[in-house]
């Protein structure tokens, strides 16, 4: 549905400190998710992805954690930096479906 | 050797124009897709292609109308601009089928300002 009226949430970190962006997912249908990052001015760009039978994964700098009891996605960004700012998308998709759905996006802001 | 790239970047018109928006892509895609994000930055599909066919047409005015001449292509043609169709069009290609079905790889964005 619309997301009318809401907020682009937003995230203030620290340089060199560790971020944690989170993402409450709505169908308990999907068993994929990915992370994307948005730079201003750009197109999302994908970071990372997670199936359902795994609960953890890492790439370099991110790891994302799934918890299907409770339809929760995060986003961890180890030492963060200035160029991670941007505004990060969650989405998810059941693996027989062509649509992905989109979360509100999160907008992570690095202090000098 | 633009991945996804989409004409024109930037695009301001007078209210009741209709204007295009093209995109193209070089990596073999077999899918096409173009979203509409608003200025609290929500994406928002709009259309989506699998091999030349309509697969994702989600409530958007009939005054949108997507095109697809080949796989490599997807423009959008919009009719009689309204002020509400200001906004940041996306254009978007993946492969269906695979490991990360997911994966979109997108434009850079083309703003559409209606006055």
């Amino acid at each position: 549905g619309e997301n009318v009226g809401l907020h682009l949430p937003t995230l203030s970190v620290q340089e060199g400190d560790n971020s944690i962006i989170n993402c409450a997912y709505s169908n308990s249908a999907s068993d994929y998710f990915i992370w994307y990052k948005q730079e201003s001015g750009k197109g999302p760009q994908f970071i990372i992805d997670i199936r359902s039978n795994m609960d953890k994964r890492q790439g370099q700098r991110v790891t994302v954690l799934l918890n299907k009891t409770v339809k929760h996605l995060s986003l961890q960004i180890a030492a963060t930096q200035p160029g991670d700012s941007a505004v990060y998308f969650c989405a998810e998709k059941e693996e027989s479906n062509y649509q992905l759905i989109w979360g509100a996006g999160t907008k992570l802001i690095i202090k000098p | 050797d633009t991945a996804v790239s989409q004409t024109p970047k930037y695009l301001v018109t007078q209210m009741g124009n209709d204007k295009s928006i093209k995109c193209e892509q070089n990596l073999g895609h077999d899918t096409m897709y173009w979203y509409k994000q608003d200025s609290k930055k929500f994406l928002k599909i709009m259309f989506s292609y699998n091999n030349k066919e309509l697969i994702i047409n989600e409530t958007v005015p009939n005054r949108f109308s997507p095109k697809s001449p080949d796989k490599a292509h997807l423009n959008l043609h919009i009719n009689s601009l309204e002020l509400g169709d200001s906004a940041v069009y996306f254009c978007a290609s993946s492969l269906s089928g695979g490991p990360r079905t997911g994966e979109l790889f997108f434009g850079e964005g083309s703003r559409l300002t209606v006055l």
